[in-house]
C-alpha cells in the first residue's frame, strides 16, 4: 500500500537549533517524493522535490530508498520557519500523479 | 491566472441540501486534482482532470460526489444531500503537463455542513 507516515504531530525548537523533520513512506515503485509548507493563514506551497536536489531557505532533503525516508532537514531554524509542514509521495511519471500526503508536523520554532 | 482560484472561501449549508465548490487553474495548467482535509488531517485525493476529461476518479464516493472540469469554465466539485461527514476543506491544485512538474494549491474551501 502506498502510505506516507510524518511520526511527529508537533515539533518546537529553539532558533537556532537544528531541525529534522521525518517522513518515511511505503511505495512498491520509484516515487517522487515533496515537501509542501503551510504558513499561518496561507495555502499550501512547494517547498521541495527530492529531483531537484536543491536547498529552499536552508531547508534539504534527501531521499535514502533503502530506509524508504525522506527526512526535510535545516541547520539553524529561524522563528519565521515556524508553519506545517507535510510530506507528500507521487508515483512518478507513470502514475497519474496524485499526491499521498503524510499527517503533517507543525514545527514551532521559539525565540 | 497565476494562482489557483477557488471560490468561496466559506460555505455553509444545512444537511440534505447541495454544495457547490469551484476552482479555476493556473492558465497552462492541464492538470486538476481535488483533495479533502477532515479536521486538519490528512489530504484525501478525490478526482483529478485533464483537461476536461476525468483522469483519475479513484477516491471520489461512489454517491453524491461529481466533478467537472468544462472548457472556459471553473472545475466544480458538486456534492448532493450532503452530510455531516462531508464537513472538511477542499483544496484544488493545478500543474502543467510532464512528469515531475508539482502541484500548486489554491486556498480551500471550509465546506461546514449543519
Amino acid at each position: 500500500a502506498q502510505r506516507v507516515t510524518q511520526p511527529e504531530k508537533l515539533l518546537s525548537v529553539f532558533k537556532g537549533a537544528p531541525v529534522e523533520l521525518k517522513c518515511n513512506y511505503s511505495y512498491s515503485g520509484s516515487p517522487e517524493l515533496f515537501w509542501y509548507v503551510q504558513y499561518s493563514r496561507q495555502r499550501l506551497q512547494l517547498l521541495l522535490r527530492h529531483i531537484s536536489r536543491e536547498s529552499i531557505k536552508g531547508f534539504t532533503a534527501d531521499l535514502n530508498k533503502g530506509e524508504t525516508s525522506f527526512h526535510l532537514k535545516k541547520p539553524f531554524a529561524q522563528e519565521e520557519d515556524s508553519a506545517m509542514y507535510y510530506c507528500a509521495l507521487s508515483g512518478g511519471s507513470s502514475n497519474t500523479g496524485k499526491l499521498i500526503f503524510g499527517q503533517g508536523t507543525t514545527l514551532q520554532v521559539k525565540p | 491566472g497565476e494562482e489557483v482560484a477557488q471560490t468561496p472561501k466559506h460555505l455553509v449549508r444545512g444537511e440534505g441540501q447541495k454544495a457547490k465548490l469551484y476552482c479555476a487553474p493556473i492558465k497552462g495548467h492541464s492538470y486538476v486534482f481535488w483533495y479533502q482535509q477532515v479536521l486538519k488531517n490528512e489530504f484525501k485525493f478525490l478526482i483529478s482532470f485533464q483537461n476536461e476529461n476525468v483522469f483519475d476518479e479513484t477516491g471520489m464516493p461512489k454517491e453524491r460526489f461529481s466533478a467537472k472540469c468544462l472548457p472556459n469554465s471553473p472545475c466544480s466539485l458538486e456534492i448532493q444531500a450532503t452530510k455531516l461527514e462531508d464537513s472538511a476543506v477542499y483544496f484544488c491544485a493545478s500543474r502543467q503537463v510532464g512528469g515531475n512538474q508539482p502541484q500548486h494549491f489554491g486556498d480551500g474551501t471550509r465546506l461546514s455542513i449543519l
